[in-house]
């Protein structure tokens, strides 16, 4: 399967705990994006990465969300000090940024729920 | 900003009706419009896309027609099947030289009964 991988599909945490997700892209893919889900929305940006560098945050992302692409491959979305609120879908796409087309193909995404 | 409306939900039709799902969008210069479906259990998967003015992207039976003049990108299909049952996204993205980043609508639920 050469699609986008996410890590685990589930997750179930208690608030305050903190919890990491990992995302592996298409290979040849050099953008990664994050976004975030909940029940009966659409996506919402939170971050993107060209390569290893991190070029956008969204103002959704607060500073107990931390995201990494340490290789330009796969990438890691940490939370900390969990809250209810952060219950929601985490899902992950790449794309080839090429200068002209810029499709994105999504994982099945990380359901967290924090009770 | 830029953002992306579309009709509400859910969506129920009878086997072999017409489909049609709104959306409209608000944006500066000229996005790139997408419409991506959802089924139970899966990841996003990009349905079809137009990049200019009067493009239509159509896949698997579906269309939709980039209006500027509407600013619209309304979903159709002729004859729906209980296999289209899913979530259904519009998104729209920035001219080139941005981020890249998708900005969706809320998302409508299509139920097609036999």
């Amino acid at each position: 399967d050469t699609g986008v991988s996410q890590d685990p599909r589930h997750k179930i945490t208690k608030r305050g705990q903190n919890v990491t997700f990992r995302c592996d892209p298409i290979s040849e893919h050099n953008r990664l994006y994050w976004y975030r889900q909940t029940l009966g929305q659409g996506p919402e940006f939170l971050t993107y990465f060209q390569n290893e560098a991190q070029l956008e945050k969204s103002r959704l992302l607060s500073d107990r969300f931390s995201a990494e692409r340490p290789k330009g491959s796969f990438s890691t979305l940490e939370i900390q000090r969990t809250e209810q609120g952060d219950s929601a879908m985490y899902l992950c796409a790449s794309s080839l940024e090429t200068g002209g087309e810029n499709i994105q193909y999504f994982g099945a995404g990380t359901r967290l729920s924090v009770l | 900003g830029n953002s992306v409306t579309q009709m509400e939900g859910p969506v129920t039709l009878s086997e072999e009706a017409f489909l049609t799902i709104n959306c409209t969008y608000t944006a500066t210069g000229y996005p790139s419009l997408f419409w991506y479906v959802q089924y139970p259990g899966e990841g996003l998967q990009l349905l079809l896309k137009a990049t200019k003015a009067d493009d239509k992207g159509s896949n698997k039976g579906f269309e939709a027609t980039y209006r500027k003049e509407t600013t619209s990108f309304h979903l159709e299909k002729g004859s729906v099947q209980v296999s289209d049952s899913a979530v259904y996204f519009c998104a729209l993205r920035g001219p080139s030289g941005n981020t890249g980043k998708l900005i969706f609508g809320q998302g409508t639920t299509l139920q097609v009964k036999p």
